[in-house]
Formats: structure tokens, C-alpha cells, sequence
């Protein structure tokens, strides 16, 4: 069976300090992997996704980045945090090109301080 | 840009009423997805649909794609029913990311 991981579950940063956050699949390949975040009092918005290692396609500009650097691992990174990067932040997988189910991971609650 | 609107943004009951929550969209979509949210933040898929309806135990959702409307019904409702219901559509291909709704939050009382 499919499984997503995500870590840290909860992550304190100051601004200005680098991000990394990690999101693995175990059970499939070639999945699509999307990065979402939900602000406080917020609805989620779709930050980035990608069909394909090294494919990145970026929904909204800001201070962040993603990479694929292997088929089943979708990184989200900043070189400096702000305070609007406070928020909780899930990834997701699907698979195939028709419109699939999105399976969703634990998230990472991220509090910049 | 597909703009999906939620109704209503909360709706507090008491365990055993009948629920309904609404989900609109702007633009024609590929598939709707009803997803639900508990307090930890974990997200589940409920459903997935193009049209008509489908049930699943005491949850039902429906599509009217002319209309671009959605409902999910919730039947028998219960305090573990307690959680947030997100609407979220897809309007390209599969490999697109979702566009939400802000989400319903439904207290169930015992």
C-alpha cells in the first residue's frame, strides 16, 4: 500500500533562517507531488507541484522553493523566513495524467518567530 | 481562476439532524473532491466526483455540473462528524494541483 511521510511535524524557526521540509512516498512511482499550505484563518492554497523529477511548477511567487531531486521525494525550502511563512504545510501525491485522488500527508506545522 | 465558495462557513447541530454544506465554483472543472479535516490538521479524502452522486455509509455527495454546484449531505449526524469540510476542484488535467473552498466547520452536539 501507498504511504506519505512528512517531517518535522511541528518546526519553531526564527526569521530569517533557512526551511527545509521533507516530503516522502513509499508504495508507487512516478507520482505527482504537490506542496499546499494553509495560513491561520486561511483556506489552502497550492504553493507547487511536480509531474517528474526535476519538474517544479510554481502557483504562487514568494520566498520559497521546491525540488525533486528523486522520483518519490518533493522538498520545500527557503534561504530566509518570514513571518507570513507561518502556516501549516501539507503535501500530497496522485498518480496518472486523468484527474486522480489527491492523498494527502500528516503536514508540518510550521511557526516562524 | 476558479474562485470556490463554501456555504456555510460554520453550521453547529445536534447529533441525529440531517447536514448539508454547499460548495460553488466559477469556471467548468475536471472533478470536485470533498475532503475533511479534523483538529490535528490530518486531511482526508471523501470523495471524488464529475458528476451525478455517490455515498459512502452516512455521507453523500452530489454535482450539478450546468449549475456548477455541489452538496455533501451528511445523514444521521453524529459528534464524531465534528470537523472541517473542504471543497476543492480540479479544472485542468490530473497532474493539476486543487483550488479550495475556505471550508465549513460543523460542531455536532450530543
Amino acid at each position: 500500500s501507498q504511504t506519505i511521510h512528512q517531517w518535522p511535524a511541528t518546526l519553531v524557526q526564527p526569521v530569517g533562517s533557512p526551511l527545509s521540509l521533507e516530503c516522502t512516498v513509499e508504495g508507487t512511482s512516478n507520482p505527482n507531488l504537490y506542496w499546499y499550505r494553509q495560513a491561520a484563518g486561511r483556506g489552502l492554497q497550492l504553493l507547487f507541484y511536480s509531474v517528474g523529477i526535476g519538474q517544479i511548477s510554481s502557483e504562487v511567487p514568494q520566498n520559497l522553493s521546491a525540488s525533486r531531486p528523486q522520483d518519490r521525494q518533493f522538498i520545500l525550502s527557503s534561504k530566509k523566513l518570514l513571518l507570513s511563512d507561518s502556516g501549516f504545510y501539507l503535501c500530497a501525491w496522485s498518480v496518472g495524467s486523468r484527474v486522480y485522488e489527491q492523498y494527502f500527508g500528516p503536514g508540518t506545522r510550521l511557526t516562524v518567530t | 481562476k476558479n474562485e470556490v465558495e463554501q456555504s456555510p462557513q460554520n453550521l453547529t447541530a445536534q447529533e441525529g439532524e440531517f447536514i448539508t454544506i454547499n460548495c460553488s465554483y466559477s469556471v467548468g472543472i475536471s472533478a470536485l473532491h470533498w475532503l475533511q479535516q479534523h483538529p490535528g490538521g490530518g486531511i482526508v479524502s471523501l470523495f471524488m466526483l464529475s458528476s451525478g452522486k455517490k455515498k459512502h455509509g452516512r455521507l453523500i455527495a452530489t454535482i450539478n455540473i450546468q449549475e456548477k454546484h455541489s452538496s455533501l449531505h451528511i445523514t444521521a449526524s453524529h459528534p464524531r462528524d465534528s470537523a472541517v469540510y473542504i471543497c476543492a476542484v480540479t479544472s485542468g488535467g490530473g497532474a493539476d494541483g486543487l483550488t479550495f473552498g475556505k471550508g465549513t466547520h460543523l460542531i455536532i452536539q450530543p
